[in-house]
């Protein structure tokens, strides 16, 4: 995918430490969203911040976005060995209502040692 | 709270052979998507289906297709499968003017 690169690609971190990932994408967008996919399994989605926003708080984690450097991060404080899955940020254009398909990055496998 | 639900869990084919895959919605969810996500790979968009109307296609192969039922499950039928099409098949509905998309567990494709 074109869209959506995250930073880096693997994570590994000890419990209770801090995880930062990092995203860029290239088009506008209406909003990005994190997902997170614990192995072969569904999406969950974990947060939404939308264009007009710079940071977004729910629970232990916090998504920033500068859109002027088409960049997003997810930070996930005190993590936990629950926490092991990979995380996607996707994007969307359209503006609400119209195509509103999520254009995906590639996952951070972050690894969260107990 | 009722899911997306996905069927089969996992399929195994033969090259060249069709498959089938179903999707049913939450209930009045409005909007359904379907994505590809190749071993190690990120999920692509394919298609979505809007009140059971196609509204948008992204890179869904010529030997791919989809619909969505009056009963607004969709299924995505797939013909003269390759190798390459083994991948992880989910699907996701919605509320076309929310942002949220919901997942379904996926369906798991093996091409032998």
């Amino acid at each position: 995918s074109q869209q959506g690169e995250e930073d880096p690609q693997a994570l590994s971190i000890q419990e209770g430490e801090n995880a930062t990932m990092n995203c860029s994408y290239k088009t506008s967008i209406n909003n990005l969203q994190w997902y997170r996919q614990n192995s072969g399994r569904g999406l969950v989605h974990l947060i939404l911040i939308r264009s007009n926003e710079r940071e977004k708080h729910s629970g232990r984690l916090r998504v920033t976005l500068d859109t002027s450097k088409k960049s997003s991060s997810l930070l996930i404080t005190a993590s936990r060995a629950a926490d092991t899955a990979s995380y996607f940020c996707a994007t969307r254009s359209g503006y609400t209502g119209a195509n509103s398909k999520l254009t995906f990055g590639k996952g951070i496998t972050l690894s969260v040692r107990p | 709270a009722a899911g997306v639900i996905q069927s089969p869990r996992h399929l195994i084919k033969e090259k060249r052979e069709t498959a089938t895959l179903k999707c049913y919605p939450i209930p009045r969810h409005d909007t359904v998507y379907w994505y590809q996500q190749g071993p190690g790979q990120d999920p692509q968009f394919l298609i979505s289906f809007y009140e059971k109307m196609q509204s948008d296609k992204g890179s869904i192969p010529d030997r791919f297709s989809a619909q969505q039922f009056s009963d607004y499950h969709s299924e995505l039928n797939m013909s003269s499968l390759e190798l390459g099409d083994s991948a992880l098949y989910f699907c996701a509905s919605g509320i076309r003017f929310e942002n949220i998309q919901y997942f379904g567990a996926g369906t798991r494709l093996s091409v032998l």
